[in-house]
């Protein structure tokens, strides 16, 4: 039963292209989180999906920032237009369901602009 | 202030001391997370926790739900407990899929 899934683990970006952050979730978990964790400071959270849906999305920067679940395949984050303070560790988690139940996080995927 | 804090920040320990972290929320929850972190690595799960006393190993969880206090304890320490300990909760006023994260303890242990 592997675990939640991310890739790239590593991903380089020159300012202003963009980065596609792929996750994952475990098998029969259907709720996916984002959290992302800058240089020297704790996690934090960015959205929260279900299969087609954008639950919670009130962490994530008004510009630049979306993500999705689609029905079929990964959940992606999606950042446009780079910039240096976008680099930071990107972590997913999943969870069979909403209501305060364990969430599983994966290896996470450190972005790096330069 | 935080919602959620940690101390200490940093603990150094010689292995096989007991150690203790600790966490204080100051808004209402339904469970409380313990995380580890290694560095450069990903996050592992220890324990979810709503009332009273868990443990697996020789990790110790507890909670305090009138205090707003938890603790993760660990016995016997090893080198290889060496991380960054968080504490993270899910907050019952409101949306308690969100959780909220304290800043991490780093712990190193030494031979």
């Amino acid at each position: 039963n592997a675990g939640v899934m991310q890739n790239p683990r590593h991903l380089v970006r020159r300012r202003g292209q963009e980065a596609r952050l792929r996750c994952s979730p475990m098998k029969g978990h259907s709720h996916v989180y984002w959290y992302r964790q800058l240089p020297e400071e704790g996690l934090k959270f960015m959205v929260y999906l279900q299969k087609e849906n954008i639950i919670d999305e009130s962490g994530m920067p008004k510009e630049r920032f979306s993500a999705e679940f689609p029905k079929e395949g990964p959940s992606i984050l999606r950042i446009q237009q780079v910039v240096r303070g976008d680099s930071a560790a990107y972590f997913c988690a999943s969870s069979p369901q909403r209501v305060g139940s364990e969430q599983f996080f994966g290896p996470g995927t450190r972005l790096t602009v330069l | 202030k935080n919602e959620v804090e940690q101390s200490p920040q940093n603990l150094t320990a010689q292995e096989g001391e007991f150690i203790t972290i600790n966490c204080s929320y100051s808004v209402g929850i339904s469970a409380l997370h313990w995380l580890q972190q290694h560095p450069g690595g990903g996050i592992v799960s220890l324990f979810m926790l709503s009332s009273g006393k868990k443990k697996h190993g020789r990790l110790i969880a507890t909670i305090n739900i009138q205090e707003k206090h938890s603790s993760l304890h660990i016995t016997a320490s090893h080198p290889r407990d060496s991380a960054v300990y968080i504490c993270a909760v899910w907050n019952s006023g409101g949306s308690n899929y969100k959780l909220t994260f304290g800043k991490g303890t780093l712990l190193t242990v030494n031979p």
